[in-house]
């Protein structure tokens, strides 16, 4: 079964509103979250890289005031897409790092955001 | 900047038959990690094999196999006895041994033609 569990795993919005996509690491304690975005038929493009207690890092040309990251639990990262727009519409997906030194990373199911 | 290209956007294999499917990376790192995911129709990313840099050995997990080139910086997937479980994406990922971002390649679709 999943170890990295995201909810919703499909979301529809009207745009201007705000959503929030959550990512949780089932078993295990995850200190670093990464959130990706993948448009269809296309590749996972890292959007930001969530550490646990701190900032999170995000790629050159993310917006950080639309793509709220928190991850204030060890199990816990969430996305906030905040006043959202049909271009917003996505598959988000997040990865969780095993511990704080670990090399296994898992990812989640995924979200499908649409935003109408 | 670590670039990862699949120049194969599409591929078919009949089923029980072997086919590869090609991976370049570009890379000033010496120590990293190359992966390669399946991502099914139901978009969960599932790992399918990885290569760690420093090991001259090629991985294989079952019916997959890699033949990793460091010099060349080549790392093709080779998928024995296709079977049709095995349609999916596959995306080969970079990742730095001191980073945990994957970079990904645009991806492969693969179909198994029974």
């Amino acid at each position: 079964g999943a170890v990295v569990s995201q909810h919703p795993s499909r979301v529809i919005c009207k745009s201007g509103t705000s959503v929030k996509i959550e990512c949780r690491s089932l078993d295990f304690q995850a200190t670093t979250m990464f959130w990706y975005r993948q448009f269809p038929k296309k590749s996972l493009m890292l959007m930001a890289t969530s550490n646990e207690g701190s900032k999170a890092t995000y790629e050159q040309g993310v917006e950080k005031d639309k793509f709220l990251i928190n991850h204030a639990s060890l199990t816990l990262s969430t996305l906030t897409v905040t006043s959202a727009h049909p271009e917003d519409s996505s598959f988000y997906i997040c990865s969780a790092r095993v511990g704080v030194f670990g090399n296994t990373i898992y990812f989640g199911e995924g979200s499908w955001l649409t935003v109408v | 900047a670590q670039t990862v290209t699949q120049s194969q956007p599409e591929m078919s294999v009949q089923e029980a038959e072997t086919v590869t499917l090609s991976c370049t990376y570009d890379t000033s790192e010496s120590d990293y990690y190359l992966f390669w995911y399946k991502q099914p129709p139901s978009r969960q990313m599932i790992l399918v094999i990885r290569q760690e840099a420093y090991k001259q050995q090629n991985a294989t997990e079952n019916r997959f196999s890699v033949n990793f080139q460091k010099a060349a910086k080549s790392f093709s997937l080779k998928i024995s006895d296709s079977q049709l479980g095995d349609a999916a994406m596959y995306f080969c990922a970079y990742r730095r041994n001191t980073g945990n971002q994957f970079y990904f390649g645009t991806g492969t679709s693969l179909t198994v033609i029974p």
